[in-house]
């Protein structure tokens, strides 16, 4: 079993849509959440960070967890073209490394 | 201001030639990190420095060799690379190690040729 799980996708929204990104992860001790965005020849970068269970909310972005299911999302409000990546969760291992999943790619169409 | 800077952008280098990877941050943080990127993978870690001390090696080959000459700075010594190391290189920081945020710097896209 994989430590972080997503759908590789393609993820295709129209624009001005929710786009809904999930991530399964296998460490029960896993404290930290992120979501990074990769533009494609770029380097990742970081959009939000969750450590405790519920919502957080960035502008357009909300990242929700979920401990005991084992479930982080990352739900993109009113998506635009420009949001248009691979969007990689990342969860951290009781080692404290950085564990990534394997990206899922969202396509956001005019 | 949360940026790290990686130089130089591009690289491209024969397989006997040996060259350096520069990273720097300017946030104060005490953790630094070299990760490798293949194209359509994630990140992959390679090398944790804490505290200015190698605290974790990916079991890298050694024809790959960081340095931390202080808490700022980061590089990564190449040489004899393959042309299967061709690849897109990363360099994170953190506060420290742990459950803290990584942030990346822009890369340094290694070619071997």
């Amino acid at each position: 079993q994989k430590e972080v799980e997503q759908n590789s996708g393609p993820l295709s929204v129209p624009e001005g849509a929710i786009a809904s990104l999930n991530c399964t992860y296998s460490d029960r001790g896993s404290q930290s959440f992120f979501w990074y965005r990769q533009y494609s020849g770029k380097s990742p970068e970081l959009i939000m960070s969750i450590y405790s269970n519920g919502d957080k909310e960035d502008g357009r972005f909300t990242a929700q967890l979920n401990k005991a299911s084992q479930y982080v999302s990352l739900l993109i409000r009113d998506s635009q073209p420009s949001d248009s990546a691979t969007y990689l969760c990342a969860v951290t291992s009781n080692t404290g490394k950085l564990i990534f999943g394997q990206g899922t790619t969202l396509q956001v169409k005019p | 201001d949360t940026e790290v800077t990686q130089t130089p952008k591009h690289l491209v280098m024969g397989m006997t030639n040996k060259k350096s990877l520069k990273c720097e941050q300017h946030m104060g943080h005490r953790a630094m990190y070299w990760y490798k990127q293949k194209a359509k993978k994630p990140p992959e870690l390679m090398f944790v420095y804490s505290y200015e001390k190698l605290s974790i090696n990916e079991s890298v080959p050694s024809r790959f060799s960081p340095e931390c000459p202080n808490s700022s700075l980061l590089n990564l010594h190449l040489h004899a690379l393959q042309p299967e190391d061709s690849a897109l290189y990363l360099c994170a920081s953190s506060p420290p190690t742990g459950f803290y945020e990584q942030y990346f710097g822009p890369g340094t896209r290694l070619t071997v040729t």
